[in-house]
This record gives C-alpha cells, sequence and structure tokens, in this order.
C-alpha cells in the first residue's frame, strides 16, 4: 500500500507559533496533496505538489517533497486558532486514485 | 457557484437494513468519487465515476456499490448493512476525477450509523 502516514498524530501549540507535519508513503507517486479537515466535516484541498517538484508556497502554507526519502512535510506558520483542524496528506501514483493517510489533529490555542 | 452537497447529512439504520446516499457535485464537474472515513480505518477510496461510468474501484465489498446519472449526481447503495459501515461518507468533484491533477471539492459527507 502507498497510504501516507502523517507525523505526529497530534499536535497541539499556541497561536503565533509554526506548525509542522509529516508525511511519508511507501511507493513512487504523481503528486502529493494536503487537505484539511474541521471537525467531522468535509476535506478542504490545501496544496499540490508534483514529483518533480521540491517545495511550494501558499500564503502561510509551505509544502516539501523528498521523493528519495519517500516523504513531505506541510509547515503552517504563524499559525491561528482557525488553523485548528485535521491535517491529511493523499497520495497519488499509477492506479490514479488517491490514498490518504491517518492524518495529524492539530489544536493551535489562543 | 454552489458546492458540492450531500444529502442526507445524518442517517440511522438497524444492521441488515440497506441505505442510498446522494451527492450533487459542482455544476460542471463531470468525475465523483466516493470515500469512507471511520477512526479505526481513516478515508479509504471506495469508488469514482465519470460520465456515468465507473472507472476506479477500491477494496470494498459487493455490498458498496455505485452509479452516477446522466446530470453527473452520483448515489452510493450499501446493502445488508454491518456495524462496521458506521462512517462518515464523503463524496468529491472534479472536471476530470482523481487521476488528473485537477482540484479534488469535497462535499461536509453524510454521516451514517449502523445500530
Amino acid at each position: 500500500s502507498q497510504q501516507g502516514e502523517e507525523d505526529p498524530q497530534a499536535l497541539s501549540i499556541q497561536e503565533g507559533e509554526n506548525a509542522t507535519m509529516n508525511c511519508s508513503y511507501k511507493t513512487s507517486i504523481n503528486n502529493l496533496q494536503w487537505y484539511r479537515q474541521n471537525s467531522g466535516r468535509g476535506l478542504v484541498h490545501l496544496i499540490l505538489i508534483r514529483s518533480n517538484e521540491r517545495e511550494k508556497h501558499s500564503g502561510r502554507l509551505r509544502v516539501t517533497l523528498d521523493t528519495s526519502k519517500k516523504s513531505s512535510s506541510l509547515l503552517i506558520t504563524a499559525s491561528r486558532a482557525a488553523d485548528t483542524a485535521s491535517y491529511f496528506c493523499a497520495t497519488q501514483g499509477g492506479s490514479e486514485k488517491l490514498v490518504f493517510g491517518k492524518g495529524t489533529k492539530l489544536t493551535v490555542n489562543p | 457557484k454552489a458546492g458540492v452537497t450531500q444529502t442526507p447529512r445524518y442517517l440511522i439504520k438497524t444492521r441488515g437494513q440497506q441505505v442510498t446516499l446522494s451527492c450533487s457535485p459542482i455544476s460542471g464537474h463531470r468525475s465523483v468519487s466516493w470515500y469512507q472515513q471511520t477512526p479505526g480505518q481513516g478515508l479509504q477510496f471506495l469508488f469514482e465515476y465519470f460520465s456515468e461510468t465507473q472507472r476506479n474501484k477500491g477494496n470494498f465489498p459487493g455490498r458498496f456499490s455505485g452509479r452516477q446519472f446522466s446530470n453527473s449526481r452520483s448515489e452510493m447503495n450499501v446493502s445488508t448493512l454491518e456495524l462496521g459501515d458506521s462512517a462518515l461518507y464523503l463524496c468529491a468533484s472534479s472536471f476530470a476525477g482523481p487521476s488528473s491533477t485537477d482540484t479534488q471539492y469535497f462535499g461536509p459527507g453524510t454521516r451514517l450509523t449502523v445500530l
């Protein structure tokens, strides 16, 4: 299985701090995507990084991808209480379907 | 533009019953994918429909089925419900499907509880 695995499973930080979440996967991929899910709701697409890209930015989000280590990281800078959510990485490889990890639960304390 | 809608939002059924969930994609989107989310297994891909054809299928038993209509709306059906089918069922729509780099837009989900 190429299921991604996020690390840590849970993260609690103070508002204003940076939050870093990691994702590891097992097989080769075409792209890797990060999603956010607020408690029990649908997922919101955050960012997609292709296998030939190493880093991508979107607002306060920074994603890196290391295909040699089969890992990715999501950095949220200057976190806010509204960033409290679960974050999932999803990989897309030859099977064409998205395969999600178990997620990191981020809590940002005011 | 309206987002992805799913109905019903909450559903309670008993073991052995069957259930049908509905998903209306964003206007113009032709691909609808379904996912099951549970605390134990996380998010798992069920199937994807594109232009009324099932294009991809996950590793779920035949009790799980789906279809897509000409207006791209999709339904999924679960027959002979088991306790383990209790989950949040999410659908996602996109122009070309998860095989492309199109962004998938998720609905709010249907929370199914099997008693």
